[in-house]
Order: structure tokens, then sequence, then C-alpha cells
């Protein structure tokens, strides 16, 4: 069966601090990745997706960026945060047309 | 413009009740469209999802769709306090690639014992 993980569950930062989460899946191969954030009161954003290693699609513009470096892992950083980058960030694999989502990491940008 | 519409509730109903939870969209050519469960500070679970219209039963869940009015709901039957959370709404919207999902807010959802 497939897993999904993402780390760390939790981080506090400060405004201009860099960020790095990573997420990883097992079980499959060649798997479509997403990164999604979502904010207080705010309905889940795409803000990544992957078809495969070195391939990125940007949703929305911001200070984020994503890379992946392996097949399975996918990495969202950022340079400088912002305290609008606080959320719930939300790492979902796919072969097919369903998406599953990992555990998430939620940032708090103090 | 909202792409994806939900009523953000909350919706209260009493254990053993059925739960209707309902969805509109924007885009006729959206294609297929999902159901997920969201517990509070957990991450969303998908339920189901559905691409013709009619109706899909999956245990207590049944997703409906008419895409002529450009509705898809979620009944709950025999609702339990454990179904107490929000649920999410999201479809493939049309010329998008890669099956890229656009959400709805949410319907918080609580099932009184």
């Amino acid at each position: 069966s497939q897993t999904i993980h993402q780390w760390p569950a939790t981080l506090v930062q400060p405004v201009g601090s860099p960020l790095s989460l990573e997420c990883t899946v097992e079980g499959t191969s060649n798997p479509n990745l997403y990164w999604y954030r979502q904010a207080a009161g705010r309905g889940l954003q795409l803000l990544f997706y992957s078809v495969g290693i070195g391939q990125i699609s940007s949703e929305v513009p911001q200070n984020l960026s994503a890379s992946r470096p392996q097949d399975r892992q996918f990495i969202l950083s950022s340079k400088k945060l912002l305290l609008s980058d606080s959320g719930f960030y939300l790492c979902a694999w796919s072969k097919t047309i369903e998406q599953y989502f990992g555990p998430g990491t939620r940032l708090t940008v103090t | 413009q909202k792409e994806v519409e939900q009523n953000s509730g909350p919706l209260s109903v009493p254990e053993g009740a059925i739960a209707s939870l309902n969805c509109t969209y924007s885009d006729r050519g959206s294609q297929s469209f999902f159901w997920y469960r969201q517990y509070s500070g957990k991450s969303p679970e998908l339920i189901m999802f559905i691409y013709s219209n009619g109706d899909k039963e999956d245990g207590r869940f049944t997703a409906q769709l008419n895409k002529a009015s450009q509705y898809v709901s979620l009944l709950i039957r025999d609702s339990q306090p454990s179904d107490s959370a929000t649920y999410l709404c999201a479809v493939t919207l049309p010329g998008g690639s890669n099956y890229k999902l656009t959400f709805g807010k949410g319907t918080l959802l609580t099932v009184n014992p």
C-alpha cells in the first residue's frame, strides 16, 4: 500500500527566515505530486504540482518554490518567509484522478 | 467568480439522520467531482468521487451529480457523531491537466448524539 509522509509536523519560524518542507511517498512509482496550502478561513489552494523528476508547475506566483530531486520526493522552499505564508501545508499524490493527502505541516510565521 | 461553492454551515443533524451536503460549480465543462472529509487539525481524506450523472453509493455515503444543474451533493445515511467534520467538495476544471483539483471552502457538519 502507498504511504505519504511529511515533515516537520509543526514549525514556527520568524519572518524573513528560510523554509524547507519535505514530502515523500512510498509504495508507488512516478506519482503526480502536489503542494497545497490551507490558510485560516480559506480553501485549499494548489501551489505546485509535478509530473516527474525536475518537472515543476507553479499555480500561484509567490515567494515559494518547489523541487522534485527524486521520483518520490517533493520539497517546498522559501528564501524569506512572510507573515502571509502561515498556514497548513499539504502534500498530495496521485496516479490517476484521485489525490491522497499527507498529514500536513502546520507553519506559523511570527 | 467563485468556481466551487459550498455552504459553510455549520450543518447540525441528530444521530441516525441523513446529512445532506451540497456543492455547486461554475464551469459546465468540469469533469470529475470529489468529496473529502477533514477532521479538525487533520488533513483531508478522500471519501468518494463521481464523474457521471446520477448516484454513486459507497456504504453510508451517496454522491449525486447533476451536470445540467451544475450541482453535486453528498448524502450521509445513519449519521454518527464520528461523521462530525468539515466536508470539502473538489472538481477538476476544464482545460486543466494532471488532475488539478479546485476546492470549495467546505461545510462543517455536526452530528449530535
